[in-house]
């Protein structure tokens, strides 16, 4: 079945320094695929989201682009800040019995240090 | 524009218990929506999902139960919380129909069951 396999955490880095979360994906067809944030104590918020192969998402300076030849959603920031710290959960959709059902990795927790 | 509320925002509850928690969206109609848990430490597992008043599906067996008495109220139950039960509810909502895959969170349920 469709899956989604991220990196795990924590990833610890300094401020200004650049980020990586590794995510790579299995699934028929075609899926979209997206970054959801989630901040301490509260929900999911959608960072970013790409529908399409080579399509580039990209929101607040992160960025990640849709790669089929490797099934890979790789999650970029050149400069990280404090405020960035949050867990980072990789999402790919599949559409099944009249809905669209979202695939989520296990999330990658980052914390930015000053 | 379209929100999505949670209640209560905390909850501590003791084993056997019942449990209820309420979801509602505004500003959009007939929604699909979902429920999901997120354990400490771990990733999102989808419980529920609606796609009209009163069709729940269920995506694992569980000591829960969902109901949808109206377009846009979406309510997660148990007659006997178990310990297990404990976890952060995150209750999500997207359009209907197949061309938006995106799906929306609300702030989530933070349950303690002790």
């Amino acid at each position: 079945g469709d899956s989604v396999t991220q990196m795990e955490g924590p990833v610890t880095l300094s401020e200004e320094a650049f980020l990586t979360i590794n995510c790579t994906y299995t699934a028929t067809g075609y899926p979209s695929l997206f970054w959801y944030v989630q901040y301490p104590g509260e929900g999911l918020q959608l960072l970013l989201k790409a529908t399409k192969a080579d399509d580039k998402g990209s929101n607040k300076g992160f960025e990640a682009t849709y790669r089929k030849e490797t099934t890979s959603f790789h999650l970029e920031k050149g400069s990280v800040q404090v405020s960035d710290s949050a867990v980072y959960f990789c999402a790919l959709s599949a559409f099944s019995g009249g809905y669209n059902k979202l695939i989520f990795g296990a999330g990658t927790r980052l914390a930015v240090h000053p | 524009s379209q929100t999505i509320h949670q209640w209560p925002a905390t909850l501590v509850q003791p084993v056997g218990s019942p449990l209820s928690l309420e979801c509602t969206v505004e500003g959009t109609s007939n929604p699909n929506l979902y429920w999901y848990r997120q354990a400490a430490g771990r990733g999102l597992q989808l419980l529920f999902y609606s796609v009209g008043i009163g069709q729940i599906s269920s995506e694992v067996p569980q000591n829960l139960s969902a109901s949808r008495p109206q377009d846009r109220q979406f309510i997660l139950s148990s007659k006997k919380l178990l310990l297990s039960d404990s976890g952060f509810y995150l209750c999500a909502w997207s359009p209907s129909g197949r061309k938006s895959d995106e799906q929306f969170f609300g702030p989530g349920t933070r349950l303690t069951v002790l």
